[in-house]
């Protein structure tokens, strides 16, 4: 059974719209992470939280939002989409920041 | 500011040899963790092993082992007796040590390519 479960695994919008990714560890650890992957820039990092809280961001644009409602879930929301937002994005978890990461299987997400 | 360089785009060995992947790090650190992740054909994403910096020995995981050479901030990966399911994207990552609130970066992969 996948210990990181990601929803959904394909995602198609269309520019302009709002999406959401869903992220959920069962593994019981404490961080949670997003990163992006596409041709371009391989594994980028995104965001880091650590027992709900944002520890660490790398990304310039407020369109994405990470959201976290309780401490084994972390979402991200990204608004007015963009084609250049094609990618896969992966969640990653570990027991502590210092700790090796666990990846999720991603979220395909085409922008049309 | 924590950089991660892999030099090999690709590499094809034959099955049941041993092949190194390359591996360079920029850090102000003194204290920092190296990782080493294999993405496989379907995508996911799988840890492999780990060096820590204070650690001399290098470290060793079935039939993966690291070549750490701190002096030269390096950390090679070396994969004995290959198998056709070695086949993957391999990346090397790194987390300072200092700042606990430093994710991993990681490098631009090698893709490996094990033939019969």
């Amino acid at each position: 059974d996948p210990k990181i479960i990601q929803k959904p695994k394909y995602l198609v919008a269309v520019t302009g719209s709002e999406k959401i990714l869903i992220c959920e560890q069962y593994l019981g650890h404490n961080a949670m992470y997003w990163y992006r992957q596409s041709a371009k820039k391989p594994l980028e990092f995104m965001f880091s939280y650590s027992y709900q809280k944002l520890m660490d961001n790398q990304t310039a644009s407020s369109r994405f939002q990470p959201q976290s409602s309780k401490k084994n879930h972390l979402d991200l929301q990204i608004t007015a989409l963009k084609p250049d937002d094609s990618a896969t994005y992966f969640c990653a978890s570990s027991q502590n920041r210092a700790e090796t990461l666990y990846f999720g299987s991603g979220t395909r997400l085409t922008v049309l | 500011a924590q950089k991660v360089t892999q030099t090999q785009t690709s590499i094809s060995v034959m099955e049941k040899t041993t092949v190194t992947m390359d591996c360079v790090y920029e850090t102000r650190d003194s204290s920092y963790f190296l990782f080493w992740y294999k993405q496989t054909a379907s995508g996911e994403i799988v840890f492999l092993i780990r060096q820590d910096s204070y650690k001399k020995e290098n470290a060793t995981e079935g039939h993966y082992s690291l070549n750490f050479q701190k002096p030269k901030s390096s950390i090679g990966l070396i994969i004995t007796a290959t198998q056709i399911e070695d086949s993957a994207v391999y990346f090397c990552a790194m987390r300072e040590g200092r700042n606990n609130n430093n994710a991993p970066r990681f490098g631009a992969g090698t893709k490996l390519s094990v033939k019969p």
